[in-house]
């Protein structure tokens, strides 16, 4: 069974801080990461998909790297605001089928 | 990004009724159709896969009788929960998919069900 594990579960920090999340996930058979970020009662919203080790993405102030050797991803955000408020989900594609197995998330509160 | 629409939000019903879900992918054709549902506390899981004109194909533990996938069109696809229980009481979200192994996966907002 593969499986994909995002820590925190849940983080709170004030307007202004930055920071960051892990998702961990197989290293064999990678095939591409996908990060989303979904806020209540929306579609999540696709933030990155990263293929190659070593990869970093940027998107405004978020921005994520992949370690595919090691099996593990990082989400930034800088300088966080309330609207950054939401779960962040990360989703591992492996192997040929092309399935998602997605993380539980990390659920972000910004407090202004 | 693109927009797909999921109908209905929310729905209560007793047991034992059906309850059809609609997703439509608004503004591109979705060549294959992925059902997930997620459980509280738990991560979505995927239920079926299905390719338009296609039958589904579902994952382990998922009765294929129970949850009937229709997708006809490369703009709908229907989730019907035959005979719904308390069980099936969970949040189903469908992602449609254009061609290509990594091009975006799509989401719906989701349909929030409760059997009673």
């Amino acid at each position: 069974i593969l499986n994909v594990e995002q820590s925190p579960q849940s983080l709170h920090v004030q307007e202004g801080d930055s920071t960051n999340f892990t998702c961990s996930f197989p290293s064999s058979n990678f095939y591409a990461l996908h990060w989303y970020r979904w806020e209540t009662a929306k579609s999540p919203e696709a933030l990155f998909v990263m293929t190659l080790n070593g990869d970093e993405k940027k998107k405004g102030r978020i921005s994520a790297t992949l370690n595919t050797k090691e099996g593990y991803s990082y989400l930034y955000i800088k300088g966080s605001q309330p609207e950054d408020s939401a779960t962040y989900l990360c989703a591992f594609m492996g192997g040929s089928q092309g399935n998602l197995i997605f993380g539980k998330g990390t659920k972000l509160s910004v407090k202004p | 990004g693109a927009v797909v629409s999921q109908h209905p939000s929310w729905v209560i019903c007793k047991s034992g009724t059906s309850v059809k879900i609609e997703c439509r992918s608004l503004d591109f054709q979705a060549t294959t159709m992925f059902w997930y549902r997620q459980f509280p506390k738990q991560s979505l899981m995927l239920m079926a896969t299905s390719n338009e004109g296609s039958k589904a194909t579902y994952e382990q533990g998922v009765e294929k009788d129970k949850f009937l996938i229709n997708h006809a069109s490369l703009t709908l696809s229907t989730l019907t929960v035959t005979s719904a229980h308390p069980e099936d009481s969970s949040f189903y979200i469908c992602s449609p998919r254009t061609s290509g192994f990594q091009e975006t996966q799509y989401f719906g907002p989701g349909t929030r069900l409760l059997v009673l």
